[in-house]
């Protein structure tokens, strides 16, 4: 079975810093790792995934996370982070080639962006 | 927007009672799963429907079950609801053979 353990529940963090959301997970087998965001009484969206590939990825709003195999991480980036940015944010695997690609997801961290 | 829409947003219902949630998904989406989020916690795997049969199950009692139809619409129900079925659920949908999912926005349920 997979876990994700999702270091901090709660990240403050001054607007126009970087920030870093630390994730890491458990499996015996190969993984697809995904982080998804959720604003306050909304739904999950995609924040960006790794399959395959280059182990950077990035989104579309500045965010990037790296997959470190060795370490068995995900952490995810922002070098300036806005207010907009203040939801939660979690971590999730499925197994790679599995074909359900049910996801385990962490307990997520509530970034706080500080003006 | 992801083209997933769940229904009603936000539901009461009393203890012992029963209660339908739905969800619509994508077009050629043929795979749906749900998702239980307990307050300060993250989603938990419910089960996941493929061409209208569950194939996948998370740790979850029989009470919970669900259909999807060839319209890509999905439902999740609840027998004889308990205070701690009190949660956020949601739905994701995909197409098969790809990993990444399309959540709706969910369906606040509150037992009391």
């Amino acid at each position: 079975a997979q876990s994700v353990t999702q270091l901090d529940s709660q990240v403050p963090v001054f607007e126009e810093a970087p920030v870093e959301l630390r994730c890491n997970y458990s499996s015996s087998v190969s993984v697809y790792l995904f982080w998804y965001v959720q604003y306050p009484n909304q739904g999950l969206q995609l924040l960006l995934k790794y399959l395959s590939g280059s182990t950077l990825v990035e989104s579309i709003n500045g965010f990037e996370a790296e997959f470190n195999k060795s370490q068995t991480s995900f952490h995810l980036r922002k070098p300036s982070v806005h207010i907009s940015d203040t939801a939660e944010y979690f971590c999730a695997v499925s197994i790679s080639g599995a074909g359900s690609y049910q996801l385990t997801f962490g307990k997520g961290t509530k970034l706080s962006v500080i003006p | 927007e992801t083209g997933v829409t769940q229904s009603p947003t936000h539901l009461i219902k009393t203890r012992g009672q029963q209660v339908t949630l739905r969800c619509s998904s994508q077009s050629g989406h043929n795979t749906v799963s749900w998702y239980q989020q307990a307050l300060g916690q993250g989603p938990q795997f419910i089960f996941q429907y493929y061409r209208e049969e569950e194939n996948g199950r998370g740790n979850f009692p029989p009470r919970f079950s669900g259909l999807q139809f060839p319209n890509y619409s999905s439902e999740l129900n609840v027998n004889a609801l308990e205070l701690d079925d009190s949660a956020l659920y949601l739905c994701a949908s995909r197409y098969d053979g790809v990993a990444e999912a399309f959540f709706g926005q969910g369906t606040r349920l509150t037992v009391v």
